[in-house]
């Protein structure tokens, strides 16, 4: 059974600092990793989708890497500002169906 | 393009009553469809997987007499609580995958059921 992993629950940084989020899989058989933004009672936002064959993925402050092999992948933030301030979720498709697994989220706090 | 819409965003039901919530692919055509729970400060867990004119499969734990799952069209699918308990009381979101791509999917904008 695959399971997410997201260490710290929370983070907490001053703006325009740089700054790494974990994820880790223990099932390496996986189609896609993928990032998401959640805001407080809101639904989620796609932030970048990396395919298994790939190693990163890049969007303006935003870039994932991903290990297949040792089951990790990273989402780093250039320059973080207030407004980045949410949850942001790991998942990944796995398995029969293609079915996405999340992890429970680093809720992160960028400080004025 | 693939935007998929989420109605309601939230609700409120009395106890014992059923609520249905609907999931439109707005821009594509999807034969899957998923269906999450969300509890406060905790992930996302998958209740279950419709595709298009066949039965939902639903996962371990999930009653499927009590969360109804209706994939009629190629871009709607339906869940509908019935008999809502105030332990219903959560934010369901769905996802919907286009026709043909097998490894991505898209998100509403879920739905705050509040069971009262």
């Amino acid at each position: 059974k695959q399971e997410v992993t997201q260490i710290p629950a929370a983070l907490s940084v001053p703006e325009g600092e740089n700054l790494v989020l974990n994820c880790s899989f223990t099932d390496s058989a996986i189609y896609n990793l993928q990032w998401f933004r959640q805001d407080p009672g809101k639904g989620l936002t796609s932030l970048l989708l990396i395919q298994s064959s790939q190693r990163e993925q890049t969007s303006g402050r935003l870039n994932a890497s991903l290990d297949k092999s040792s089951g990790r992948s990273t989402l780093y933030i250039a320059a973080s500002q207030p407004g980045d301030s949410a949850t942001y979720l790991c998942a990944v498709y796995s398995g029969a169906n293609s079915k996405l697994t999340f992890g429970k989220g680093i809720t992160l706090s960028v400080r004025p | 393009g693939a935007v998929v819409s989420q109605h309601p965003s939230w609700v409120i039901c009395k106890s014992g009553t059923s609520v249905k919530i609907e999931c439109r692919s707005l821009d594509f055509q999807a034969t899957t469809m998923f269906w999450y729970r969300q509890f406060p400060k905790q992930s996302l867990m998958l209740m279950a997987t419709s595709n298009e004119g066949s039965k939902a499969t639903y996962e371990q734990g999930v009653e499927k007499d009590k969360f109804l799952i209706n994939h009629a069209s190629l871009t709607l699918s339906t869940l509908t609580v019935t008999s809502a308990h105030p332990e219903d009381s959560s934010f369901y979101i769905c996802s919907a995958r286009p026709l043909g791509m097998d490894t991505e999917a898209f998100f509403g904008q879920g739905t705050r059921l509040t069971v009262v």
